[in-house]
């Protein structure tokens, strides 16, 4: 089945740390994001990437930081620079499909800071 | 700046009834729209999407969801809710210029037996 894995599920992280979020697609996908999601806020773009080797800084970059070296993986590092870490994290792969880019989303992980 | 609005934080329905659930949106240009549901602890799924064309499109679960320019709005509507409706729901815009997708806050809709 194609889809788009993120894990884990449930992380927990202590204050200072590093963490990196795993997201892989298999739908054959050239576009990958990565989004944060706060209750009552919606959706906010951390980083995008529309190639392998190529990304751009979405709208909340800092204190994140990704790699595209292969094109089914984008994983996301949450550095100790990031404030507020605790959230859901979301990872879209999209195509141009139907006269428009389409994304699809992940099943998320959710960030928990100790 | 694009934007996208949902009016409604929350919507209760009986199951049965009616739905509709509202979104405006700010966008210069020909807009291409989208309507995705997310689950408690899921992710987002694809209600459905218009970019050009008839102005009322059908998505899948029996949602549909009609264009109006004049109005900058993009509502989605279902004629009879289920149970397993209940969810939050998301209005997004495609800003080709910043080339992303820009939410709404959502609705999150609840359904009474």
């Amino acid at each position: 089945d194609g889809g788009i894995t993120q894990s884990p599920k449930y992380l927990f992280r202590k204050e200072g740390q590093n963490v990196t979020l795993s997201c892989e697609q298999n739908l054959n996908h050239d576009a990958m994001y990565w989004y944060r999601q706060d209750p009552g806020q919606g959706l906010r773009l951390i980083y995008y990437s529309q190639i392998v080797n190529d990304f751009q800084k979405g709208d909340i970059a800092e204190g994140y930081s990704v790699s595209r070296e292969k094109k089914e993986s984008f994983p996301l590092t949450v550095t100790s620079a990031q404030k507020n870490p605790t959230a859901f994290y979301l990872c879209a792969s999209s195509i141009y499909e139907g006269g428009t880019d389409t994304q699809y989303f992940g099943p998320g992980t959710r960030l928990t800071v100790l | 700046a694009q934007s996208v609005t949902q009016p409604d934080i929350h919507i209760t329905v009986s199951e049965g009834a009616s739905l509709e659930l509202r979104c405006n949106y700010s966008y210069g240009a020909t807009p291409y729209l989208f309507w995705y549901v997310q689950s408690p602890g899921q992710g987002l799924q694809l209600l459905l999407k218009y970019f050009s064309g008839d102005t009322l499109v059908q998505g899948i679960k029996g949602f549909e969801a009609e264009f109006k320019r004049s109005q900058s709005s993009f509502n989605l509507r279902k004629p009879s809710v289920h149970w397993s409706d209940a969810a939050e729901y998301f209005c997004a815009v495609f800003s080709g210029g910043y080339n992303k997708l820009i939410f709404g806050a959502g609705t999150r809709l609840a359904v009474h037996p």
